[in-house]
Parts: structure tokens; C-alpha cells; sequence
């Protein structure tokens, strides 16, 4: 039973449209993240929060924005879609405390723009 | 230059081969972790060592982190068609995390 849920699982639009992905947790976890990942590869950090009201953006550059108003609720938010934006999109909480207890993962968002 | 290098990166075997998979750094991790991702499925833990020469044991998956804290690896017994996926190693030296790039492996009936 997944404690992690992203909607939509696939989506297919059109160049300049905007988009949310919505991605919800059940577990308290303070910690949230956004990764971008083509298939079969690496996972790049895009955007990650560490509590309400806070927000970062990762590693790899991206034209997405995010909020945290909610603790369970982390949505991604693409204004102006393009084609370059294909890709797999992840979102994952923690736990962090004295130890690491390791990241749980949604299923995914496949995004393609047309 | 990615901080948890990984090894190889693709991998082909056949069914009941065995296999090892490796993770270098040239940092020291407080913990690092093991995880499996199918395909169109987000990436699942599967163990994660936090002592120098640890070694763990997950049925038919063995865990062993360097006895520096800088590298890993994973031996898998008897490959099966179910192990088919990514496998990422993870960890974190100092206050960030940060994901392996990745050994994609292909396990043929």
C-alpha cells in the first residue's frame, strides 16, 4: 500500500500549457522532494522542501515551480510546458532524525509535451 | 564529476548467473542505501548499512559497505528475471543526500 501518491500517472499535452503534479503523503514526513529522471537513468534533484512554508530548488535547473502549504501536499507546477520537459517526474519524502531512514518514492509522473 | 560513481552501468545476464554491482566515492557516507527501481515504478529501499564492513543479507541480495566508508557493493546470487531494474545507491556525507548514477541491469530467462 502506497503511503506516497502522485497523480496523474501519465500525461500527454501540448507545448504552452501549464501543469500541476500533485503529489500527497500520509506519513508526517516533514521532508519533501521533486526528482527528474529519463528512463534508465540518473535522478536529478529539482526542488525540495524541508517543512511548511519552505521550499529549495536542487541541483538541476528547472523551469518548474513548487509549494508546501500543507505538510502531506507537495505539488510541482509547470507554466509554460515545451517538449524538453519530457521526462519521469518523482516525488519522495524522509524522515531525518538522529538517523536517516531512507527516502519513500510515489510511482511516478510520465509527462510528455507535444 | 558525480559524487557515488557506479559500475558497471549496464548489466546482462542470464538467469542464474551471479552478479556485483559497485558504488564509489571519494567521500566518507554516514549511511548509504540500496535501492531497486523497476521500470515505470519510483525507486524502492532495499537496505541500508551504516558501519564500516557492515555486511547485510537480503535472501538472494548481499550488502557490503567499505570498510572506509567511501564505497559499496551488491552481489546478487543466482540471478532471476524479477531482478531485472535500476539499482541506485544513496547516502549522505554531511547534510545532503545524494543518488548514484545508476547500474541498470537485465536479468534474460
Amino acid at each position: 500500500e502506497a503511503d506516497i501518491y502522485q497523480t496523474p500517472r501519465y500525461l500527454v499535452i501540448g507545448t504552452g500549457k501549464k501543469i500541476t503534479l500533485e503529489c500527497s503523503q500520509t506519513m508526517g514526513h516533514d521532508k519533501m522532494y521533486w526528482y527528474q529522471q529519463d528512463p534508465g537513468m540518473e535522478l536529478h534533484l529539482i526542488h525540495y522542501s524541508y517543512g511548511v512554508n519552505s521550499t529549495e530548488k536542487g541541483d538541476l535547473s528547472s523551469e518548474s515551480t513548487v509549494s508546501r502549504i500543507r505538510t502531506e501536499h507537495f505539488p510541482l507546477t509547470l507554466e509554460s510546458a515545451r517538449p524538453s520537459h519530457t521526462s519521469q517526474y518523482l516525488c519522495a519524502s524522509s524522515e531525518w532524525g538522529q538517523d536517516f531512514y531512507g527516502y519513500t518514492f510515489g510511482s511516478g509522473t510520465r509527462l510528455t509535451v507535444v | 564529476t558525480q559524487l557515488l560513481e557506479q559500475s558497471p552501468q549496464f548489466l546482462s545476464i542470464q538467469e542464474g548467473e551471479n552478479l556485483t554491482v559497485y558504488c564509489n566515492s571519494s567521500s566518507v557516507f554516514s549511511s548509504l542505501q540500496w535501492y531497486r527501481q523497476e521500470p515505470g515504478e519510483g525507486p524502492v529501499l532495499l537496505v541500508t548499512v551504516v558501519t564500516g564492513g557492515e555486511v547485510k543479507k537480503l535472501k538472494r541480495l548481499t550488502f557490503q559497505f567499505g570498510d572506509a566508508r567511501k564505497d559499496s557493493s551488491l552481489h546478487i546470487t543466482a540471478a532471476q528475471p524479477g531482478d531485472t531494474g535500476l539499482y541506485l545507491c544513496a547516502g549522505v556525507p554531511g547534510n545532503q543526500f545524494y543518488f548514484g548514477t545508476g547500474t541498470s541491469l537485465t536479468v534474460i530467462p
